[in-house]
């Protein structure tokens, strides 16, 4: 399968807890992208990588939440001291430079953190 | 926030066309409309994009009226598999034409 692989795609864990998440991209695709969702909500901008550049950060990004693309493959998100509000999906996705200049992201499958 | 407005739900008969509208008034000259969909518990998925031309591809056409102030994606024969939540996307240029996500419309297509 050449598409985003995420990994894991469900993650229990305890309030104060560290958790990573994992993003693999499609192997060609230069940018890399971090979106949080929240359930009945669409996907909310968090970060995102040109090449191993982390370029963009939202202000959702809180200082407990880092992400790195070491050399420009694939790209790690951890939270720390996680808390309650952090539950959610979080969704990677990733593009190719078009021509056209069109924005065509491919999105995995998510990784769906509980926080207890 | 979103550049767009559509509607929160719609229901479509399988095998019929799905006509999803999408209203963005404040949309710039040179400024995409993206569609994307959402099936439950999947990642969002590219539908198609258009600039000022009508577009078709395998999943959808997508008709952009000539102020470009609204367009409508089109799924011609509905399946049920393509219930789900579309979003209709422009990006905005203030904020690095990142793609930023409404609350889309959720299409049931029901048998």
């Amino acid at each position: 399968d050449t598409g985003v692989s995420q990994n894991p795609r469900h993650k229990i864990t305890k309030r104060g807890q560290n958790v990573t998440f994992r993003c693999d991209p499609i192997s060609e695709h230069n940018r890399l992208y971090w979106y949080r969702q929240t359930l009945g909500q669409g996907p909310e901008f968090l970060t995102y990588f040109q090449n191993e550049a982390q370029l963009e950060k939202s202000r959702l990004l809180s200082d407990r939440f880092s992400a790195e693309r070491p050399k420009g493959s694939f790209s790690t998100l951890e939270i720390q001291r996680t808390e309650q509000g952090d539950s959610a999906m979080y969704l990677c996705a990733s593009r190719v430079y078009r021509e056209d200049g069109a924005n065509v992201l491919t999105f995995g499958a998510g990784s769906r953190l509980t926080v207890l | 926030d979103a550049k767009t407005t559509q509607p929160p739900s719609m229901d479509c008969a399988e095998g019929r066309a799905a006509n999803l509208p999408c209203n963005h008034s404040t949309i710039s000259g040179n400024e995409y409309v993206y569609w994307y969909r959402q099936i439950h518990s999947q990642g969002p998925q590219y539908i198609i994009h258009g600039l000022k031309n009508n577009e078709t591809n395998e999943m959808a056409s997508l008709i952009i009226t000539e102020d470009r102030k609204s367009s409508t994606l089109i799924l011609p024969h509905a399946t049920l598999r393509d219930t789900a939540v579309y979003y209709c996307i422009v990006p905005q240029r203030e904020y690095g034409n990142k793609l930023v996500f409404g609350a889309g419309t959720i299409l049931r297509v029901k048998s």
